[in-house]
């Protein structure tokens, strides 16, 4: 029963144009979401995050909103550049919890030159 | 080089073998987490200590599976009576708070033959 999911398991975007990386959740307990990405051979690195009382946390190129009542959130990347091809993780903590990370499956984001 | 540490990298072992994972987390964060990630899988929670108490596991960790933390500093994963289904990238993390940017390492990989 997954928790966080990533329907698209990849995703192929010209570079200087728009990424838009989706997840959906079904556990509305969750209080915090995070968008990890990941190099091969490497562990994920933080991208940003954003707490469930807000709807929208922009860092430079990297916005992720978030849409409680969908139970979902976007990470818009723009504009997207090669060096972002990465495998991006949607992920969410449970309120109450210790911090841990429930993970989606990921997406894997190809910017094309 | 201030960043979570993991050993060994890879690990081949045969089935029924004991392995031991090393970690050593950023020094000044008391909250630490293992991880484990197979191939098309987000990473999926294992165990969470804050300083050296083992504070939440996942039934995920079965009774094979043993980690400690004593000092509150670096902390080991054993896995005794190793299985093939074990095979996987073992992941250890670190942070501060409870939503805090979780800093992961760059894993340890398991073979089980």
């Amino acid at each position: 029963d997954q928790q966080v999911k990533q329907n698209s398991p990849s995703l192929s975007v010209q570079e200087g144009r728009i990424s838009i990386l989706n997840c959906d959740y079904t556990n509305s307990m969750f209080d915090y979401f995070l968008w990890y990405k990941k190099y091969p051979a490497e562990g994920p690195t933080f991208l940003i995050s954003i707490s469930s009382i807000k709807d929208k946390n922009e860092d430079g190129r990297f916005t992720v909103f978030l849409n409680k009542s969908a139970k979902h959130l976007s990470l818009h990347i723009v504009p997207s550049q090669p060096g972002d091809s990465a495998v991006y993780f949607c992920a969410a903590i449970y309120g109450g919890s210790q911090g841990n990370l429930i993970f989606g499956k990921g997406t894997k984001l190809s910017v094309k030159p | 080089d201030t960043g979570v540490s993991q050993n060994p990298r890879h690990k081949i072992t045969k089935r029924g073998q004991n392995v031991t994972f090393r970690c050593d987390p950023i020094s000044e964060h008391n909250r630490l987490y293992w991880y484990r990630q197979t191939l098309g899988q987000g990473p999926e929670f294992l165990t969470y200590f804050q300083n050296e108490a083992q504070l939440e596991k996942s039934r995920l960790l079965s009774d094979r599976f043993s980690a400690e933390r004593p000092k509150g500093s670096f902390s080991t994963l054993e896995i005794q009576r190793t299985e093939q289904g074990d095979s996987a990238m073992y992941l250890c993390a670190s942070n501060r708070e409870r939503t805090g940017e979780l800093f992961f390492g760059e894993g340890s990989r398991l073979t089980v033959l």
